[in-house]
């Protein structure tokens, strides 16, 4: 089965260090890859998508198919990127299924 | 340019009372149509998931169902709710394709009393 896994609950960190956020992942085919984050009291959004190779806000995510992993990184990060991270594979042919990790709550101190 | 409502944004209800939380989109049609629940520590846990009018899948066993009666309705429902079914309810939509990003609703917080 289809499933996503991120191994931190919370990941604590001091403004201007490296950010690694762990995602591994389980399917048999060639999946698409997504990071998407929800800041205090604001919508879940798309952060990235494997497909688009970029850049957004500092962070980068490269897949990884020999060890199924889409792990997120920035290497310095900041107080505002405080939020939550969830991982998400995308699935299902042309029909596109959605699923979701846990979630990493992502913390930066000053 | 694409909305999404989901209404209402917060609802108390008793258990063994029935539930209807309403998500409609706007901008664009036959969307794929998603039910989340977000739980503290169990993340986004995906519920149901509509390629089309009447059509529903269900990822987990529970009391909880789902209907699309029109392109861009898409409706969660129990007919006697559960203290467990408190949490917090998403619901989202994308273009289908394995590529496609979601966008989500604001979000219903259900409480059951």
């Amino acid at each position: 089965a289809q499933r996503v896994t991120q191994p931190e609950k919370l990941l604590s960190v001091f403004k201007g260090a490296p950010v690694e956020l762990k995602c591994n992942y389980s399917y048999s085919g060639s999946p698409e890859l997504f990071w998407y984050v929800q800041y205090s009291r604001q919508r879940l959004q798309l952060l990235l998508r494997h497909i688009s190779r970029e850049s957004i806000k500092g962070f980068t995510a490269d897949l990884n198919k020999g060890e199924t992993s889409f792990h997120l990184k920035k290497p310095f990060a900041q107080e505002e990127d405080s939020a939550m991270y969830y991982c998400a594979l995308n699935y299902g042919g042309s029909q596109g299924n959605l699923i979701f990790g846990k979630g990493t709550k992502l913390s930066v101190k000053p | 340019s694409q909305t999404i409502h989901q209404w209402p944004a917060t609802l108390v209800q008793p258990v063994g009372s029935p539930l209807s939380l309403e998500c409609t989109v706007e901008g664009t049609s036959n969307p794929n149509l998603y039910w989340y629940r977000q739980a503290a520590g169990r993340g986004l846990q995906l519920l149901f998931y509509s390629v089309g009018i009447g059509q529903i899948s269900s990822e987990v066993p529970q009391n909880l169902s789902a209907s699309r009666p029109q392109d861009r309705q898409f409706i969660l429902s129990s007919k006697k709710l559960l203290l467990s079914d408190s949490g917090f309810y998403l619901c989202a939509w994308s273009t289908g394709t394995i590529v496609s990003e979601a966008f989500f609703g604001q979000g219903t917080r259900l409480t059951v009393v």
